[in-house]
């Protein structure tokens, strides 16, 4: 069956220090991967969009991770801080299909 | 651009009773989607359209309609609702480029 998994437990990091966030899936070929950041009460928001063909893209103190023959992305914030707390969700799309399947999340609590 | 907003915010309804929920988006997108949010079981697709006066399920469509007569709006409807649709309710509509853009949600309650 299909599956994107990742993290259901809270990831605790220390303020300053680099957060990284797995996303593991099975039985899917996407085409793009993109990671969403969501707050408590609010919709997510879109943070990076990385293609199949690409194995690494940034933006800031971001970096996204894509590999295909492992199946996993990797996201990962630098030198990060409290407000960076939040749920971080993965999302797939396989070619073709104008839709997002979305992980359940990780949530990031990054402590001063 | 007040980009994606959903009405009502909140709502109680009772097992049986009907509404529907409205979304609107101002960026004149093409793709618009339903989403449910819940706990532990992470965003499920509802339904979702292509285009003004296109719909097609999701992985989640029973017990709910849409219609899309407008491009800017996407309406979700709930003919009987049932404890079992009590959920967050996301509406995004999508860019080009892929990225999606999420409304604030509707937290509805089915007693």
């Amino acid at each position: 069956s299909q599956k994107i998994e990742q993290n259901s437990e809270a990831l605790n990091i220390q303020e300053g220090k680099t957060a990284t966030l797995t996303c593991n899936y099975t039985n899917y070929s996407p085409a793009y991967l993109q990671w969403y950041r969501q707050d408590p009460g609010r919709g997510p928001v879109f943070l990076l969009l990385i293609r199949e063909n690409e194995k690494e893209k940034r933006k800031e103190r971001l970096k996204v991770t894509f590999d295909t023959t492992l199946k996993q992305s990797l996201f990962h914030i630098t030198a990060s801080q409290p407000a960076d707390s939040a749920t971080y969700l993965c999302a797939l799309e396989t070619n073709g299909f104008q839709k997002l399947v979305f992980g359940t999340g990780t949530r990031l609590l990054v402590s001063p | 651009n007040a980009g994606v907003t959903q009405t009502p915010k909140f709502r109680v309804l009772k097992t049986g009773q009907s509404m529907t929920l409205l979304c609107a988006q101002d960026m004149n997108h093409e793709y618009m989607y339903w989403y449910r949010q819940d706990p532990g079981m992470g965003l499920r697709l509802i339904h979702y359209s292509v285009g003004e006066g296109t719909t097609a399920k999701g992985e989640v469509p029973d017990g709910y309609n849409v219609s899309r007569l407008k491009k800017q709006n996407f309406l979700l409807g709930l003919e009987s609702a049932a404890p079992s649709q009590t959920s967050v309710y996301f509406c995004a509509s999508r860019e080009e480029g892929r990225k999606q853009f999420f409304g604030p949600g509707t937290r509805l309650t089915v007693l």
